[in-house]
């Protein structure tokens, strides 16, 4: 039972424009939000996270955006570079399941020069 | 964020065998680890959670007398793989709770296991 889906598989995106990756979430005990970058054989890398009490979140380029209701969030990337064309995946946690994450399946993100 | 190492990074091995990986944690005492595994073009799924000094909480439908988990100390958990047989080849990938009581989780670089 698949949990957090990201639906778009990928995602093709000029450089220097925004890439919007989305995510939704059907477990309305999850509290804590993460997207992680992975390259094939490679562990994920954390990018940036959002706790359940907040609906934006900003690091650099990267800002997460999470709407409660509609058990939906995004990730936006702007200006998109080359060097983010990656899998990204959409992760989601509980505390009460101490914190073991749930995936989405990715999304493959290509930016083009 | 914490720094986890895993070893090795590549294993084959002839089915039947046993498979052990190592997982790390460099960079801060980690009483929680978790373990995951991803098929090819399939999303990451968390197979256990390994709590140090204490038996580790497999998921459903993970055996847990076919993968054995020991958190012996703050600093390392292993996988044993036992029996290994072709349909276990997968990317297997642990991962640490962030120092400090955080909820970020940091990954190791992942063990390619090729069972023939």
């Amino acid at each position: 039972d698949q949990q957090v889906k990201q639906n778009s598989p990928s995602l093709s995106v000029q450089e220097g424009r925004i890439s919007i990756l989305n995510c939704d979430y059907t477990n309305s005990m999850f509290d804590y939000f993460l997207w992680y970058k992975k390259y094939p054989a490679e562990g994920p890398t954390f990018l940036i996270s959002i706790s359940s009490i907040k609906d934006k979140n900003e690091d650099g380029r990267f800002t997460v955006f999470l709407n409660k209701s509609a058990k939906h969030l995004s990730l936006h990337i702007v200006p998109s570079q080359p060097g983010d064309s990656a899998v990204y995946f959409c992760a989601a946690s509980a505390r009460n399941s101490g914190y073991a994450l749930n995936f989405g399946k990715g999304t493959s993100l290509l930016v083009t020069p | 964020g914490a720094v986890v190492s895993q070893h090795p990074s590549w294993v084959i091995c002839k089915s039947g065998t046993s498979v052990k990986i190592e997982c790390r944690s460099l960079d801060f005492q980690a009483t929680t680890m978790f373990w995951y595994r991803q098929f090819p073009k399939q999303s990451l799924m968390l197979m256990a959670t390994s709590n140090e000094g204490s038996k580790a909480t497999y998921e459903q439908g993970v055996e847990k007398d076919k993968f054995l988990i020991n958190h012996a100390s703050l600093t390392l958990s292993t996988l044993t793989v036992t029996s290994a047989h072709p349909e276990d080849s997968s990317f297997y990938i642990c991962s640490t709770l962030g120092g400090g009581g955080g909820e970020t989780q940091y990954f190791g670089p992942g063990t390619r296991l090729l069972v023939l």
